[in-house]
């Protein structure tokens, strides 16, 4: 059973490009968290979904990042316009049930450098 | 200050020593979770204690919680050089309604164990 994958594993981008970020869950999951850690930081919760459906994205800024999660294939995570306060590394995790007393399994993560 | 923060900040010992390393919280919680990531990597699970557990261990971990002090303890006993690491604590916090397991992490306690 392979874990979370995450792709690419390394994105650079230049200043007002976009970034797409791709997230394969486990088998058998279909909750998706997304959180970002920058430099010399713990994670901070982005966005929580399931199969078509943004549950919570309170954590997500308003303006150029989306995130989606559809009936087939992986979710993403997409950054438009991206700027330099955007590098960090981005980290998916996965749960079966999506509910609380639940281990998440997190990616490998992605790390994303805007030059 | 934030939801889960662990203490030291980092922390250096030599190969067969114990290794603690603590974090508090701020609000009522579901749910805390110990993950260790290496540097660059992703984060591995370790530990989920309950609201209503005081101590958990697995293997060569021990974790412990005092939800009156809003507290959580890991020990790693008789450290290898392996377990060189950053550690997080992430806390599933109570909001009232449903929960959706979504997690805040403190900033890490950075652990290196000298062979």
């Amino acid at each position: 059973n392979a874990g979370v994958m995450q792709n690419p594993r390394h994105l650079v981008r230049r200043r007002g490009q976009e970034a797409r970020l791709r997230c394969s869950p486990m088998k058998g999951h279909s909750h998706v968290y997304w959180y970002r850690q920058l430099p010399e930081e713990g994670l901070k919760f982005m966005v929580y979904l399931q199969k078509e459906n943004i549950i919570d994205e309170s954590g997500m800024p308003k303006e150029r990042f989306s995130a989606e999660f559809p009936k087939e294939g992986p979710s993403i995570l997409r950054i438009q316009q991206v700027v330099r306060g955007d590098s960090a590394a981005y980290f998916c995790a996965s749960s079966p049930w999506g509910g609380r007393q639940e281990t998440q399994y997190f990616g490998p993560g992605t790390r994303l450098l805007v030059l | 200050s934030q939801q889960g923060e662990e203490d030291p900040q980092a922390l250096s010992i030599q190969e067969g020593e114990n290794a603690t390393m603590n974090c508090s919280y701020k609000t009522s919680i579901n749910n805390l979770q110990w993950y260790r990531q290496n540097s660059g990597r992703g984060l591995v699970h370790l530990i989920l204690i309950r609201s209503n557990e005081r101590e958990k261990h697995s293997g060569r971990l021990r974790v412990t919680l005092d939800t009156s002090k809003k507290s959580s303890s890991l020990l790693i006993t008789a450290s290898r050089a392996a377990d060189t690491a950053s550690y997080f604590c992430a806390t599933d916090p109570q909001t009232g309604g449903t929960s959706y397991g979504k997690l805040t992490f403190g900033q890490g306690t950075i652990l290196t164990v000298h062979p």
